[in-house]
């Protein structure tokens, strides 16, 4: 299996713009988490879906951030509009169960200037 | 109260030696645990995971479980260079909770 797979892998965009972050998780796996990572913050779970329905968006900051699973085999995190501090590294991890081991994409590098 | 908490450190410890690594958790309905590698600018990935109280051993590594105690703990032996990284303790119950990591570095 490929692995999850996001992109793009990084993105450097000026604050104001729109910001679209995609995932693939990995073929059969039933969730779909959105992570963010920062120095300060540390790993902070934004939302999850659970058969492409999401069942938890306690974790997104602000109404600027939204999520979509159209199908089990695509999910977009975007952002609009970007703020310098939404610059992070954004991860997307699927897992087979909720309770099981979770298996993370490379993530993507976004930087708003 | 954060759900994980892991002392972030750094932890230094020599090569040869034995790594000690701990997590505390607050909710005593968590069914499994786990740890994670993360290599500075890389992803999180599967260390090992635990979810009966006692020890598990897996070649360098051996995860701790205490249940009674709410905590867990990750033991790796023969300390390599190779090992510096931060690891992640979570947790998994009602939801999937990560501590903030723990930065560990094996000095060759």
């Amino acid at each position: 299996d490929a692995g999850v797979i996001q992109s793009p892998r990084h993105e450097v965009t000026e604050m104001g713009q729109e910001v679209t972050l995609r995932c693939k998780p990995i073929s059969g796996h039933d969730y779909l988490f959105w992570y963010r990572q920062t120095m300060m913050r540390g790993l902070e779970l934004l939302i999850y879906f659970n058969n492409n329905v999401p069942i938890d968006d306690s974790g997104m900051p602000e109404d600027r951030f939204s999520a979509k699973m159209p199908n089990a085999s695509f999910s977009t995190l975007k952002i609009q509009p970007s703020e310098p501090r939404d610059s992070a590294v954004y991860f997307c991890a699927s897992s087979l169960g909720g309770s099981e081991t979770q298996y993370f994409g490379p993530g993507t590098r976004l930087l708003v200037l | 109260q954060k759900e994980v908490e892991q002392n972030s450190g750094p932890l230094s410890v020599p090569e040869g030696a034995i790594a000690s690594l701990n997590c505390t958790y607050s909710d005593r309905g968590s069914q499994s645990f786990f740890w994670y590698r993360q290599y500075s600018g890389k992803s999180p990935e599967l260390i090992m995971f635990i979810y009966s109280n006692g020890d598990k051993e897996d070649g360098r590594f051996t995860a701790q479980l205490n249940k009674a105690s709410q905590y867990v703990s990750l033991l790796i032996r023969d300390s390599q260079p190779s090992d510096s990284a931060t690891y992640l303790c979570a947790v998994s119950g009602n939801q999937f909770y990560f501590g903030t990591g723990t930065s560990l570095t094996v000095i060759p």
